[in-house]
Formats: structure tokens, sequence, C-alpha cells
């Protein structure tokens, strides 16, 4: 069964500076990719997904990840975090085919943003 | 999104209570996906749903969980005799028929939380 881990559980970063998120998976193939926001008290918001193609990814607000198949990795990134961008940012991936409706969540990732 | 409507948005249930969480999915969308996330943790698999069939069930704990989807109305998770560690968030989704969580949008969840 594929797995996610989220290796960081909260990073702090000042407002303006660069993000970057960890997502590594467990799974013998290439899965499906995702990153999600949950910020306080709301649902979750796709930013964006991989299937196929270009490795490099990109979403909304900003954000981009990067696929890299030799270390089992798709890291979240942004070059200058805003205000609003505090949030919970969680990857999840997906088995291609029949069930692909069976998303696997990491732990989360907890972004503080200071002034 | 809210395109997919949850509600309630809270709910408090004494334990040995049922608990009800409706959510209508998006307009045009005939599958429903439910899940949970557990206080610090990530969203977990419950079940998927289709109009008036259940597809897939595996995450569903055996007892006092259950799921529907009449042909008209929202889908129903229905958690009966609560207990307190059945707090958590219940999130859902909606996708068109094949498209699974590749096009999925999650609605804003439901916190319950079991006194």
């Amino acid at each position: 069964a594929q797995s996610v881990t989220q290796p960081d559980i909260h990073i702090t970063v000042s407002e303006g500076a660069s993000l970057e998120l960890r997502c590594n998976y467990s799974y013998g193939a290439t899965p499906y990719l995702f990153w999600y926001v949950q910020s306080p008290g709301q649902g979750l918001q796709l930013l964006l997904k991989y299937f196929s193609g270009d490795t490099l990814v990109q979403g909304i607000k900003g954000f981009e990840a990067e696929f890299k198949r030799s270390q089992s990795s798709f890291n979240l990134r942004k070059p200058s975090v805003h205000w609003s961008d505090a949030a919970e940012y969680f990857c999840a991936v997906a088995v291609p085919g029949s069930n692909d409706y069976k998303l696997s969540f990491g732990a989360g990732t907890t972004v503080t943003v200071r002034a | 999104n809210a395109g997919v409507m949850q509600n309630p948005r809270h709910l408090v249930r004494r334990r040995g209570q049922e608990a009800r969480l409706r959510c209508s999915p998006m307009k045009g969308h005939s599958h429903v996906y439910w899940y949970r996330q557990l206080p610090e943790e990530g969203l977990k698999f419950m079940v998927y749903l289709q109009k008036e069939n259940i597809i897939d069930e595996s995450g569903m704990p055996k007892e006092r969980f259950s799921a529907e989807f009449p042909k008209e109305g929202p889908s129903i998770l229905r958690i009966q005799q609560v207990v307190r560690g059945d707090s958590a968030a219940y999130f859902c989704a909606s996708s068109r028929p094949g498209q699974g969580m590749t096009e999925a949008f999650f609605g804003q969840g439901t916190r319950l939380t079991v006194v």
C-alpha cells in the first residue's frame, strides 16, 4: 500500500521569505500526487496535482511542486510567502487506475508566517 | 470548494447519541467520497458512494458507521452510539463519473465533538 511522509510537522517562515514543504511517498510506480491547503476551520483546497509529464507543476496562489522520481519526493515551494499562506498543508497520493479515489494523506505541515 | 455543501459545520453529541452528517455534492457530480480527519492526523478514506450504491466502504469502521447516497437528496454519514474517539472532522468530496479524486472537490467539513 502507498504511504506519504511529511517530515516537518511545523514550519515558521517570515513574510516574503521562500517556503519549501517536503513530501516523500512510498509506492512502486509513479502515483498521482497532490498538495492541498487547509486554512483554520476550512475545508481542503487543491493547490496542484501531478499525474505525468513535466515534473515541475504550477499551481494556484503562486505555488509550485517538483516531482523527483529518484527521491520519491514531491516538494512544494513558494518563492515569497504572504501572511495569508499560514495554514496546514497536506501532501496526498493515489494509485492510478480504478482505485484513484482513495487518497493517502500525509499528517500535514503547519505553516506559521511571521511579520 | 463552496460547491460541495456539508452540514452541519459543527455538531456536538453526547456519548451514545447518533450523529448524522450530510453532504450535498456539486451540481453534476454523482460520486461522493467521505474522509475522516482525526486530531493531528491527515485525512483517511472511509467510503465511496454513487447514487444508490456503495462502491467501496473498506475504510469504514465495522460497527456503528453507515453511509448512503439516495437517488434524491444528500449523502448521509451516520454514526450510531457515538464515542469520544469519533470526535473528528468529517469531509466529503464529490466528482463526476470516472474522475475519481483527480477532479474532485472537498466540502468544508463537519466537525463532530463527542462529549
